[in-house]
């Protein structure tokens, strides 16, 4: 089956800790995200890669980090600078595709708790 | 300005019944849109996406694109109760990474029978 995992599905941290949060895919996409979405909000992009060992950050990289050795992982760590990491975690991936359009696809997301 | 705008909802419509949902963009330069469906407490998943103005349609599902108004739509035809979830609009904004997309806050909507 092609897609997308993340790992765990449930992670409590308490402050101070870093965590990491994994995401794998077996599409073969060149291109892969982390989200992350808060109660009844959007999502906002943390980081995103579009090749391997290469990453950019997004809106809200302060806090996070991550890195792309291989191409099916993209792992992010949530670290202690994060002051509010508490929050619904998701991973996509894309590559291009119809009329040049990146269509993501996304894991089933992690849901972090600081306690 | 936000560069994704939708309507938060709840968007309250009777089983059966036609829904529309809209959403807004700023950049005129938006290449590609999507349409994802969130259920509550689960991930994203995508129902269409469009890029040429017009219409698609894929079974119950309907996207509209009218790049002139920056205003793209999503229409459920015969809404079934299992319709009920949040729909978010994406943009693929120019000037960003070609695989870059902004999604809008999402519109809640509620099927009633």
């Amino acid at each position: 089956d092609g897609g997308i995992t993340q790992s765990p599905k449930y992670l409590f941290r308490k402050e101070g800790q870093n965590v990491t949060l994994s995401c794998e895919q077996n599409l073969n996409h060149d291109a892969m995200y982390w989200y992350r979405q808060d109660p009844g909000q959007g999502l906002r992009l943390i980081y995103y890669s579009q090749i391997v060992n290469d990453f950019q950050k997004g809106d809200i990289a302060e806090g996070y980090s991550v890195s792309r050795e291989k191409k099916e992982s993209f792992p992010l760590t949530v670290t202690s600078a994060q002051k509010n990491p508490t929050a619904f975690y998701l991973c996509a991936s894309s590559s291009p595709g119809q009329g040049g359009s990146y269509t993501q696809y996304f894991g089933p997301g992690t849901r972090l708790t600081v306690l | 300005q936000k560069e994704v705008e939708q309507n938060s909802g709840p968007l309250s419509v009777p089983e059966g019944a036609i829904a529309s949902l809209n959403c807004t963009y700023s950049d005129r330069g938006s290449q590609s849109f999507f349409w994802y469906r969130q259920y509550s407490g689960k991930s994203p998943e995508l129902i269409m996406f469009i890029y040429s103005n017009g219409d698609k349609e894929d079974g119950r599902f309907t996207a509209q694109l009218n790049k002139a108004s920056q205003y793209v739509s999503l229409l459920i035809r015969d809404s079934q109760p299992s319709d009920s979830a949040t729909y978010l609009c994406a943009v693929n904004i120019l000037g960003s990474s070609a695989s870059k997309i902004i999604f809008g806050s999402g519109t809640r909507l509620s099927i009633r029978p």
